[in-house]
C-alpha cells in the first residue's frame, strides 16, 4: 500500500520568506508526527498530533513555525520569515495509534539561502 | 529530560557481527526502538523492544536492560547494503505523547 508521503521533495528559498510543507500519512493511521534532522544529527521531535486531540507542539523551535491537520489526515508544516539555520529535512512519520512503529516519508529537504 | 548516547561510527567487515549501544537518561519510557537510515533516505523501523530481554528479527537483534539503562543492536552476517546510520528512540512518559525521541545516530560503514 501506499506509504507516508511528503511535498516538495525539495525546496529552496530565500531568507524571509515563508515556507508551506506537506505530509499525507498512512491512510487509517490516526497518530501524525513531524521531526527535523540536521545533516549527520538525529531527529529533532517537531510536532505530534494524535486523533482529534490537541496536537502537542513542544517541539517546535519558534512561533514562526506552526502545523495544522486537516480531517484527521493531510498535514502542512508552515515556517514564516525563514532564517538559514531553518535549513534541515524536514520529516513526516504517521503511526497506526500512537504507536512505537512510526513510518517515515522520504522527507523535504529545505534549503534557506 | 532524556538522552541518548550512541558511538558516532562503527566499522565492520562484511559477513562478522557488530554491536551498536545505545545508552540512556531518561525518567521512563514505553520502549526501546531502532531505525535505519541509509544516505539521503527515510528512517525505517528495525525493532522494539517494550521488556527487557532480547528481540531477534531475522539477522537483526535488539536488547534492553531497564536496570542498566543500556540496549543494543547486533547485527549478524553483515552485508554492504547494512552501511548506514541506525538511531536507537524512545518514547518518554513524563511528556504523555508517543513521539520519538532520537540518539545522534551511529554510522555503520561495512567493508569488503
Amino acid at each position: 500500500g501506499a506509504g507516508v508521503s511528503q511535498s516538495p521533495s525539495n525546496k529552496v528559498t530565500e531568507k524571509g520568506k515563508d515556507v508551506e510543507l506537506r505530509c499525507d500519512p498512512i491512510s487509517g493511521h490516526t497518530a501524525l508526527y513531524w521531526y527535523r534532522q540536521s545533516l549527520g544529527q538525529g531527529l529533532e521531535f517537531l510536532i505530534y498530533f494524535q486523533g482529534n486531540s490537541a496536537p502537542d507542539k513542544s517541539g517546535l523551535p519558534s512561533d514562526r513555525f506552526s502545523a495544522e491537520r486537516t480531517g484527521g489526515s493531510v498535514s502542512t508544516l508552515t515556517i514564516q520569515r525563514t532564517q538559514q539555520e531553518d535549513s534541515a529535512v524536514y520529516l513526516c512519520a504517521s503511526s497506526l495509534g500512537g504507536g512505537e512503529t512510526q513510518y517515515f516519508g522520504p522527507g523535504t529537504r529545505l534549503l534557506v539561502l | 529530560g532524556q538522552s541518548l548516547e550512541q558511538p558516532s561510527e562503527v566499522t565492520a567487515v562484511e559477513g562478522a557481527i557488530v554491536q551498536i549501544n545505545c545508552t540512556y537518561q531518561t525518567s521512563g519510557f514505553y520502549g526501546l526502538s531502532w531505525y535505519q537510515q541509509h544516505d539521503g533516505g527515510a528512517p525505517t523501523f528495525l525493532s522494539y523492544n517494550a521488556l527487557d530481554g532480547l528481540e531477534e528479527t531475522g539477522r537483526f537483534s535488539s536488547f534492553l536492560s531497564r536496570s542498566d539503562s543500556y540496549g543494543y543492536l547486533l547485527l549478524q552476517e553483515l552485508q554492504m547494503k547494512d552501511s548506514a546510520s541506525y538511531f536507537c528512540a524512545v518514547s518518554p512518559m513524563d511528556t504523555g505523547r508517543r513521539a520519538l525521541t532520537f540518539g545522534s545516530g551511529t554510522r555503520l560503514q561495512v567493508q569488503p
